[in-house]
């Protein structure tokens, strides 16, 4: 199946320092979504984005919906021993409705203290 | 409501058997979806439940593949003749028709049924 290309695959980052992680697509998606997973667990929602252009935070985590809709972006601020994780962007066609999700194919984040 | 529960959380089965997992999704959760994730890969649509209707399934779905979700609460999807190409995490998700999909009714995953195929 389809999966949206995420980069960087992976990255090791020192306690304290800012982290990017982006994600783009060959097709536009309505709603743009990040999840992060922790080893044996499901995805967690992090952050949902609705409109083109829309910028929106959550505590340390700021993501944005590209103008194109064809592509986002996850800042994480100050990072912390427990953001290590998986981040998964996820995308979804059709407005308005719950409908399948398109998942990237991840940034795996490890934090050095 | 503790959220999304699956279970078995792991199953490891020998090549040719049958195996079912089971979702049982948040209660007021009318819509359920079935996702299947591979090592190193993000999740990946299989299908998905409006009440006890199947009104979509991907093309990863194979023959061997069966889910239901006969009273629209709970579902159960079946592998049958399993192959080891079939190890992966099969994760469960629900949400309410027409909610923002971050919102209160918004998607949410279980923990997910991790399968071994041997």
């Amino acid at each position: 199946g389809q999966q949206l290309n995420q980069s960087p695959q992976s990255m090791f980052i020192q306690e304290g320092e800012d982290v990017s992680m982006n994600c783009t697509s060959s097709s536009i998606f309505n709603t743009w979504l990040w999840y992060k997973q922790d080893p044996g667990e499901g995805p967690v929602l992090l952050i949902a984005l609705y409109k083109a252009g829309e910028l929106t935070s959550n505590g340390r985590l700021t993501a944005q919906f590209g103008i194109t809709r064809k592509d986002s972006f996850l800042n994480i601020s100050a990072s912390i021993p427990s953001d290590v994780g998986i981040y998964f962007c996820a995308g979804q066609s059709q407005p308005g409705t719950a409908s399948k999700l398109t998942f990237g194919t991840g940034t795996r984040l490890q934090v050095t203290l | 409501d503790t959220g999304v529960s699956q279970d078995p959380r792991h199953k490891i089965t020998k090549r040719g058997q049958n195996v079912t997992f089971r979702c049982d999704p948040i209660s007021e959760h009318n819509r359920l979806y079935w996702y299947r994730q591979t090592l190193g890969q993000g999740p990946e649509f299989l299908t998905y439940f409006q009440n006890e209707a199947q009104l979509e399934k991907s093309r990863l779905l194979s023959d061997r593949f069966s889910a239901e979700r006969p009273k629209g609460s709970f579902s159960t999807l079946e592998i049958q003749r399993t192959e080891q190409g079939d190890s992966a995490m099969y994760l469960c998700a629900s949400n309410r028709l027409g909610s923002p999909t971050g919102g209160n009714y918004g998607y949410t995953f279980g923990s997910g049924t991790r399968l071994t195929v041997v």
